[in-house]
């Protein structure tokens, strides 16, 4: 069965340090990768995709892909208390396979 | 742009009603949409895939006879709890795929039901 892990948290890290959030996927065959957050009672949010091995930037955030080690991350530059949310990591098994699966989520709260 | 229009946000309903979810591709096509649900704590699992023009294709476990989804045209797509009982009780949300073949998903705003 394909799985998707993460820490459930919560994870409390200071304004203004970075946040950092793993996930991990047991299928190696997995093409595609995404970082939603979640704030309560919200729904998933789009925060960034990442396709290739290596890192992608998007303003506060990169992602982080290794596909060797079958983990992905996401890190939180500057954070900001606003960024308090639940972020869930969805993996794509493959390019046409149009069928997210969704970790459990990591709770991340920003202390001012 | 790939904006997602859900209806409504919360409803309440009485054990044994029906109640039907819309939910609306604003800015683009969406030949296929997804419906999820979310427990509390829970993550998102998937339920079923709506494709436009025919039948949707569910999930193991999935009951489509009690989960009735309608996707007949390439902006709508309606997901109807059938004779909904108390454990009915979640959150569910739709999404869809920009046009572009490798367009992200994108979710609807959810729809909190709550069955008494």
């Amino acid at each position: 069965q394909k799985e998707v892990e993460q820490n459930s948290g919560p994870l409390s890290v200071p304004e203004g340090a970075i946040a950092s959030l793993n996930c991990t996927y047991s299928d190696r065959g997995s093409q595609s990768f995404f970082w939603y957050r979640q704030y309560s009672g919200k729904s998933p949010e789009l925060i960034m995709f990442i396709y290739s091995n290596g890192d992608k930037e998007d303003g506060r955030f990169t992602a982080q892909l290794n596909k060797a080690s079958q983990y992905v991350s996401l890190l939180i530059r500057d954070s900001q208390p606003s960024d308090s949310a639940t972020y869930l990591c969805a993996v794509n098994w493959g390019f046409g396979n149009e069928k997210l699966t969704f970790g459990t989520g990591t709770r991340l709260t920003i202390i001012p | 742009g790939a904006v997602v229009s859900q209806h409504p946000s919360w409803v309440i309903c009485k054990s044994g009603t029906s109640v039907k979810i819309e939910c609306r591709s604003l800015d683009f096509q969406a030949t296929t949409m997804f419906w999820y649900r979310q427990f509390p704590k829970q993550s998102l699992m998937l339920m079923a895939t709506s494709n436009e023009g025919s039948k949707a294709t569910y999930e193991q476990g999935v009951e489509k006879d009690k989960f009735l989804i309608n996707h007949a045209s390439l902006t709508l797509s309606t997901l109807t709890v059938t004779s909904a009982h108390p454990e009915d009780s979640s959150f569910y949300i739709c999404s869809a795929r920009g046009e572009q073949g490798d367009s992200p998903l994108h979710f609807g705003n959810g729809t909190r039901l709550t069955v008494t």
